[in-house]
């Protein structure tokens, strides 16, 4: 089975601008959660999907947002980027909301 | 709020030595908990985890042990060698209505010495 895979791997973008990130869960797997990653803060949770509904969100601004399609893929949306967003973006997607498979993340950079 | 901690930022262990990483939660409602290695560059890979109905559970070269009474979880790597190099997160897992999330702790830096 294919893991979890994130596109794209690398992004840089500048301050104000928005950036869309995206996520393709193990096969089977109905939940799809983001998670930001910063020295700083550690791991701290973004939202989760499961069946195209957002479940639970965690503390963020409303300028991050997602959403899921039928397939189970799911895009993360942050917009008006500001200096401290640059992190790296993980994914994890689960079939059972429990235990959670992580993709090798999107590191946003923003200038 | 409820928070998932750590009570040491980095480990380092002899190669061959058994090594033990601790983690404190502090949500009683948590049933599931989580064992994550990260490597530098890579997404956190699942270890070993535990359900709140267990105090211990084991696989190969690890074992990991709850303490529900203290709050307590802990990581034990038997052997260790130099590809266990990485950063070690315990996460809680707790339901509160529909909703489900990890909490994770700030991370352990196990290096294994030659």
């Amino acid at each position: 089975k294919a893991g979890v895979t994130q596109t794209p791997r690398y992004l840089i973008k500048t301050r104000g601008q928005q950036v869309t990130l995206s996520c393709s869960p193990i096969s089977g797997h109905r939940s799809v959660s983001w998670y930001q990653q910063t020295p700083g803060q550690g791991l701290q949770f973004l939202f989760e999907y499961f069946s195209e509904t957002q479940r639970n969100k965690g503390n963020f601004p409303g300028r991050f947002s997602g959403r899921q399609f039928s397939n189970s893929r799911s895009e993360m949306n942050v917009s008006t980027l500001e200096l401290g967003d640059s992190a790296l973006y993980l994914c994890a997607s689960s079939w059972d909301r429990r235990e959670q498979f992580f993709g090798p993340g999107t590191r946003l950079t923003v200038l | 709020g409820e928070s998932v901690g750590l009570h040491l930022p980095t480990l380092s262990v002899q190669e061959g030595d058994n090594s033990i990483i601790n983690c404190a939660y502090s949500n009683s409602a948590s049933d599931y908990f989580i064992w994550y290695k990260q490597e530098s560059g890579k997404g956190p890979q699942f270890i070993i985890d535990i359900r709140s109905n267990m105090d211990k559970r084991q696989g190969q070269r690890v074992t990991v042990l709850l303490n529900k009474t203290v709050k307590h979880l802990s990581l034990q790597i038997a052997a260790t060698q130099p590809g266990d190099s990485a950063v070690y997160f315990c996460a809680e897992n707790a339901l509160s209505g529909s909703a489900r999330q990890l909490t994770f702790g700030s991370g352990t830096q196990l290096t294994v010495l030659p």
